[in-house]
C-alpha cells in the first residue's frame, strides 16, 4: 500500500538556523506530492506542490522542497527559520489511478528557540 | 480558494449517542474526504466521496458512516460514539487531477 514516512517526529532549532523535514514515499510511479502545514488549532494550509518539471519547489513562507526520484524522497527546507514557523509539517503523496485520496505522514513537530 | 466550514469546532458527546459532524464547501468540488487525527498517526483517512451518493471507504472506516446527498455537504456519521473515537476530525475538499485540497479548521470530538 501507499505510504508516506516522516523520520523526525520532533525538531527544533533555533530561530535564523536553517531547517530540513525529511519525507520519503512508497509509491514508484511519477508522485504528486505536497507539503502542509499546522499550526495550533487550525486546519492544515498548503505550503507546496509538485507534479512534475523542475524538481526543486518553490512554497509559500520561504520554504522550498526538493524531489529526489533516486531516493524517493521530497524534502521540505528553509534557509532560516522564524519564531512563527513553529508548527506542524506533514508531508503527503496523492494516489493515482482510479480513486485520489492523499495519503499523509504522520507529521514532524518544529520548535523553534528564541 | 475554496472555504470549507465544519459545524463544530468542539464538541462532547456521550458514550452511544449518535453523532453527526458535517462538512461544507462553498465551490463545486467532486472530492470531499473525512481524516480523524491523532498525536503520532497523522492524518488518517475514514471515508472519502468523489460525487454525490458516492462514497468509498478510506483506511480507518469501522464505526463510522458517511452521507453526501448534496454536493456541497459530506456528513460523518458515528452510529454509537464510543471514547476510542475522541479525536479531532478534518474535513478535506478538492484534490482532484492533483489540484489543492483544501481543509477545514477541524472539529475536536471528545467522547465522555
Amino acid at each position: 500500500a501507499q505510504s508516506v514516512t516522516q523520520p523526525d517526529i520532533h525538531i527544533t532549532v533555533s530561530e535564523g538556523a536553517s531547517l530540513e523535514l525529511r519525507c520519503n514515499y512508497s509509491y514508484g510511479a511519477t508522485p504528486y506530492l505536497f507539503w502542509y502545514v499546522q499550526s495550533p488549532g487550525q486546519g492544515l494550509q498548503l505550503l507546496l506542490k509538485y507534479f512534475s518539471g523542475d524538481t526543486l519547489v518553490q512554497g509559500i513562507k520561504g520554504f522550498e522542497a526538493e524531489f529526489k526520484r533516486s531516493q524517493s524522497s521530497f524534502n521540505l527546507r528553509k534557509p532560516s527559520v522564524h519564531w512563527s514557523d513553529a508548527a506542524e509539517y506533514f508531508c503527503a503523496d496523492l494516489t493515482q489511478g482510479g480513486s485520489e485520496k492523499l495519503v499523509f505522514g504522520k507529521g514532524t513537530k518544529l520548535t523553534v528557540n528564541p | 480558494d475554496v472555504k470549507v466550514t465544519q459545524s463544530s469546532r468542539y464538541l462532547v458527546k456521550r458514550t452511544g449517542e449518535k453523532v453527526f459532524l458535517e462538512c461544507v464547501q462553498d465551490m463545486d468540488h467532486e472530492n470531499m474526504f473525512w481524516y480523524r487525527q491523532d498525536p503520532g498517526l497523522g492524518l488518517r483517512l475514514i471515508y472519502f466521496s468523489y460525487d454525490v451518493k458516492m462514497k468509498e471507504k478510506g483506511d480507518i472506516p469501522e464505526g463510522y458512516s458517511v452521507s453526501r446527498e448534496k454536493k456541497e455537504r459530506f456528513s460523518l456519521i458515528l452510529e454509537s460514539a464510543s471514547t476510542n473515537q475522541t479525536s479531532m476530525y478534518l474535513c478535506a475538499v478538492g484534490g482532484q487531477g492533483g489540484t489543492e485540497a483544501f481543509f477545514g479548521q477541524g472539529t475536536r470530538l471528545t467522547v465522555v
